[in-house]
């Protein structure tokens, strides 16, 4: 089967850096998604991992090990545009786009 | 905005009811997504076309059903429906018949509450 594991919910301060773990076992790998998704509004997305390693993407970054099924994302100089809930994806195999995603964990950021 | 439109926005209907939702891609974009989202169950992937045909299954239901026409739309069809099919689904669109690395584009929702 398939699981995606995030934390429910996460408060940290504006202007702060705050890290968002995910862990996965899935059948086959063939990347990693992070999108943010504001409360009633659709997910949009923010990063891909296929490679293990930091990608950087202006204040945010995401990392993956696929020897450990671990990925994070990092938020950096926090606003508070940034409280929203953060979703992990997974796409189990190449050529079949069985996404997988986790239950995001919700963000709020404190003045 | 990310080009991708659903209608309608909002649906009200009855247990035991059939409808519709209607997604049109981003301009170029062959791949359709149907997700669902509950508050209890997150977004669950329902099902995916490329360019007219079936790519991949999620968990959807037999009471679900969907296609894509010839101009790239996609519909799905909900029937019978139960209270639990409540939620809010989402279509989404990407230029690739494959996941690598291609992001997904989600329109606005649809919100369906079966009363």
């Amino acid at each position: 089967g398939q699981n995606i594991d995030q934390p429910t919910e996460m408060t940290a301060t504006e202007g702060a850096i705050v890290q968002i773990n995910c862990t996965y076992q899935t059948s086959g790998f063939n990347g990693l998604f992070w999108y943010q998704q504001h409360a009633g509004e659709a997910p949009t997305f923010l990063s891909y991992n296929v490679l293990d390693g930091l990608e950087e993407k202006g204040r945010f970054s995401s990392f993956l090990s696929r020897s450990k099924g671990y990925s994070y994302l990092l938020l950096k100089e926090l606003q508070m545009k940034d409280s929203a809930s953060y979703l992990c994806a997974v796409s189990p195999q190449y050529n079949f786009n069985k996404f997988y995603f986790g239950s995001g964990t919700k963000l709020n950021v404190k003045p | 905005d990310s080009g991708v439109t659903q209608t309608p926005k909002h649906l009200i209907t009855a247990t035991g009811q059939r409808v519709t939702l209607r997604c049109s891609p981003r301009s170029g974009d062959l791949s359709v997504y149907w997700y669902q989202q509950s508050l209890d169950q997150g977004l669950q992937f329902l099902i995916q076309y490329y360019n007219g045909e079936e790519r991949a299954k999620g968990n959807i239901l037999e009471r679900f059903s969907a296609q894509q026409f010839p101009d790239l739309h996609s519909e799905l069809n909900l029937s019978s429906l139960e209270l639990g099919d409540s939620a809010l689904y989402f279509c989404a669109s990407s230029p690739s018949g494959t996941s690598g690395g291609y992001e997904q584009y989600f329109g606005p929702g649809t919100r369906l509450t079966v009363t």
